[in-house]
This record gives structure tokens, C-alpha cells and sequence, in this order.
């Protein structure tokens, strides 16, 4: 089992809709959450961070966070064609150890 | 902002030459890293130094080697590059942990470069 799962898409949604992606981890030491962007042949763009379960919003991204359940989701409003890329979580291990998923590629259709 | 600055954007090397990646940052962050990233691979962990001259390896180690001499530059060398380690290589840096005894990582995200796209012919 990997430390950090993310299926692989690609996740289609048409203009306008919510983007729901989703990520789980395997290890409950674990405390520190990060989604990045990555668009097709550039780097990772950190996008946000969240440590407490619950939910945190930023524009028209919101992270929500299950410690109990070990995942850690984005959802994208009013989702837009230059949000089409690939989404990578990142997970903190008990400040020794820092895994990225394989990412999930976002289609976003006009 | 941060700033993470690789010294290539793309690079064409011959197998069997010693090849050198530059990153710089400028944030006076502690820890640094190097990956490369493939095609339905991922990110995968070459090494990292969380201080000046330490380093430790990553997932994938072979076949190369790293330097910190100064703690804004992280250097990553193939000492006799081969046809696979054609790849995207990317480096990053962040903030280190409040105990660097046990923890070199705080809650702090690692921000990267805009990576080099090297091919060995």
C-alpha cells in the first residue's frame, strides 16, 4: 500500500461545476497536508495546506480534511479551462518524512 | 515570495559525462531536495540536506550524488549519466522542524524550482 493514494483520472467536469479530488493516506502519525498544481511540463505550484480536520477555504478552493478517516480532499468552485492540470497531495509524517501521490489530472470542458 | 532557481531549463548530455544541476534558493530555507519526475511515476526522492554539507538519500540514490556546500545551493550530480536518467528533475526547498534532532521537516511546504528537463543521448 502506498503512503498517500490518489486515483489517477483523468477527472472530467464542464465549466462552471464543482471538482471534487480526493486523497488518502495510510499512516495516522501524520499531520501536515498540501495540494499542489502542476500544469503539463511545469512544476508543482503549492495551492494550499491544511493541519486541523475540518474545512479551509481559499477563493474557490476548500480543503477538507478526515483525520479519522485518513483522507484529505480539494474541491474546486465554479471550476474553470486553466484549472485543467494535474493536482498532487502531499503528506507530513511525523516531521520525518514528506510523500507526494501520483496526482490526479483534472479536465475542466468548456 | 520564495524563489527556487535551477540553473537549466533543458539540457542535452552524452552518455558517460559527468553532469551537474544547480538549484538556488534564496529564502534561507534549511532543507533542500531533489526528485525526478516521470511519466506514471511520480515524484520519487533522490536525496535531501536538511543543513551545509549534510545530505541523506532518498528513494532512488544510484547513480548520483549531491552537494551543500552553502546553505542557498543544492547540487545534483550523475556521475556517469546513462540513457535512464533522462527525466524531469526537480528541486525544492523548505523551512526545517523546530527539533532538528528528531525532525527535520516542520508543517512547512516545499516549494520548487521550474525544474530541467534533462535527455541523455
Amino acid at each position: 500500500q502506498k503512503e498517500v493514494e490518489q486515483n489517477s483520472g483523468p477527472l472530467s467536469v464542464p465549466e462552471g461545476a464543482i471538482a471534487s479530488l480526493n486523497c488518502t493516506y495510510s499512516d495516522r502519525g501524520s499531520q501536515s497536508f498540501f495540494w499542489y498544481r502542476q500544469y503539463s511540463g511545469k512544476s508543482p505550484e503549492l495551492i494550499m495546506f491544511i493541519y486541523s480536520n475540518g474545512d479551509k477555504e481559499d477563493g474557490r478552493f476548500t480543503a477538507q480534511l478526515n483525520k479519522a478517516s485518513q483522507y484529505v480532499s480539494l474541491l474546486i468552485r465554479d471550476s474553470q479551462p486553466s484549472d485543467s492540470a494535474t493536482y498532487l497531495c502531499a503528506v507530513i509524517y511525523n516531521f520525518n518524512k514528506f510523500y507526494f501521490g501520483s496526482g490526479t489530472k483534472l479536465n475542466v470542458k468548456p | 515570495d520564495v524563489k527556487v532557481t535551477q540553473s537549466s531549463r533543458y539540457l542535452v548530455k552524452r552518455t558517460g559525462e559527468k553532469v551537474f544541476l544547480e538549484c538556488v534558493q534564496d529564502m534561507d530555507h534549511e532543507n533542500m531536495f531533489w526528485y525526478r519526475q516521470d511519466p506514471g511515476l511520480g515524484l520519487r526522492l533522490i536525496y535531501f540536506s536538511y543543513d551545509v554539507k549534510m545530505k541523506e538519500k532518498g528513494d532512488i540514490p544510484e547513480g548520483y550524488s549531491v552537494s551543500r556546500e552553502k546553505k542557498e545551493r543544492f547540487s545534483l550530480i550523475l556521475e556517469s549519466a546513462s540513457t535512464n536518467q533522462t527525466s524531469m528533475y526537480l528541486c525544492a526547498s523548505s523551512l526545517e522542524g523546530g527539533q532538528a534532532q528528531i525532525s527535520h521537516f516542520s508543517n512547512q511546504p516545499q516549494h520548487f524550482g521550474d525544474g530541467t528537463r534533462l535527455s541523455i543521448l
